[in-house]
This record gives structure tokens, C-alpha cells and sequence, in this order.
């Protein structure tokens, strides 16, 4: 099956500056790579994701970048900002017998020092 | 829009008693999912349903039953708790069909069993 792994496990950070977390997959069968944010004593939320076909996506200031070959995917969040501190999850997916099986990393605590 | 809504937030069960967590959905996913939260363990599947009328067991099923009870909702049941099963329980639904697959989380019910 998918084995997702997922570094740092911890981050800080100044505010302004940036940060990255990184995520490999295991299954070449994964086409889908959605990122969790997941604030404390909240739900995880849905903050971008990107589809095997494409190289990089943006959205303000986070963006992901997925190598293929590789089977590296990155989250990079610029100018960092004190509500960015939270916990964020990697995930691959992929289609498994009709379903689209998930699987995620372990999660990165983002700490943005102020 | 309530999206995907749980219910308890909190329980506390002593060893051995029974109880069912509830799970609903407005957004007429045909994806339901129950995972455990422990930390430094990220996100783990107990129970899908990939679709109404089908259960299938995630990576950690032990101790769990689950109902899809029609399209819009999905319980979990624990029908001997114990110690080991003290966890954040969230529910999430999803639709494979759309052009990404991203979850909608529910806010988690916090469980502990003493």
C-alpha cells in the first residue's frame, strides 16, 4: 500500500520568513496530493492540492510543488504569519479498486514566532 | 451550509461500556470516512464508505463498527471501549467524482475511555 512520509515533524519559524515541509509517497499509482491545515482543538481544513498533471499551484502565499520522478511533493508558505502556526498533513490518493484511497503523512507543527 | 456534522464533541466511557458516534453530511458526498487522531500518529482510517449500501475496513478496525445508514449518514459504533480507543475521532466525507477529492471534515469528538 501508499506509505507517505513527512518532514520536519516540528518547524519555527520568524515571522516574514518562509517555510517548507516535505512529503514522499510511495505509490506511483498517486494522482492527487491534497495539504491539511489543522489549527489547535479544530478540524483539519483543506488549504490546496495539486493533481499529478501539474508541476506547481499557487494560492496567495502557499504554493506546492509535486515531483513525479521523484515522488516528492512540497508546501511552502511565504511571509509567514502568526495564524499560519498550526499543524499541517500531507496526503496522497489514489484510485484503489474503484475507491480513492488516502493516505496521510504524520503532520508538521508549524510554529511562526512573532 | 453545516457541511459534515458529529456529534458528541466530548465522552468519557469507562472500560467496557458501549457507545455510538454520529455522522452526517449535507453536501451529498457518496464518500464517508471515519479516522482517529493519537498524537505523533497523524490521521488514521478506521472504516469507509466508498459509497451507500458499502462498509469497507481502513488501516485500524479493531473494536469499531460502522452503519451507513443512508447517503447522508455514517456512525461509528465502539461497542466495548477501552483504554487504547481514548482518541479525537473525526468524521469526513467526500466525492470522488469531482474534479479533486479533497475532505470535509467534521469537528471531531473527543473520546476518552477511563
Amino acid at each position: 500500500g501508499e506509505n507517505v512520509e513527512q518532514h520536519p515533524s516540528t518547524l519555527s519559524v520568524q515571522e516574514g520568513d518562509s517555510a517548507v515541509i516535505k512529503c514522499t509517497y510511495s505509490d506511483s499509482a498517486s494522482n492527487y496530493f491534497p495539504w491539511y491545515k489543522q489549527e489547535l482543538g479544530k478540524r483539519p481544513q483543506l488549504i490546496i492540492d495539486i493533481r499529478s498533471n501539474v508541476g506547481e499551484k499557487k494560492d496567495q502565499r502557499i504554493a506546492v510543488t509535486l515531483n513525479k520522478t521523484a515522488k516528492h511533493f512540497s508546501l511552502h508558505i511565504t511571509e509567514t504569519q502568526p495564524e499560519d502556526s498550526a499543524v499541517y498533513f500531507c496526503a496522497a490518493s489514489g484510485n484503489s479498486g474503484g475507491y480513492q484511497k488516502v493516505t496521510f503523512g504524520t503532520g508538521t507543527k508549524l510554529q511562526v514566532i512573532p | 451550509n453545516a457541511g459534515v456534522t458529529q456529534t458528541p464533541k466530548f465522552q468519557v466511557l469507562k472500560t467496557g461500556q458501549s457507545m455510538t458516534l454520529q455522522c452526517a453530511q449535507d453536501m451529498n458526498h457518496n464518500s464517508m470516512y471515519w479516522y482517529r487522531q493519537d498524537p505523533g500518529m497523524g490521521l488514521r482510517l478506521i472504516y469507509y464508505s466508498a459509497s451507500e449500501g458499502t462498509t469497507d475496513k481502513g488501516e485500524v478496525p479493531n473494536g469499531y463498527n460502522v452503519s451507513r445508514l443512508n447517503k447522508r449518514e455514517f456512525s461509528l459504533r465502539l461497542e466495548s471501549a477501552a483504554p487504547s480507543q481514548t482518541s479525537v475521532y473525526f468524521c469526513a466525507s467526500s466525492e470522488p467524482g469531482q474534479a479533486n477529492y479533497g475532505y470535509t471534515f467534521g469537528s471531531g469528538t473527543r473520546l476518552t475511555v477511563v
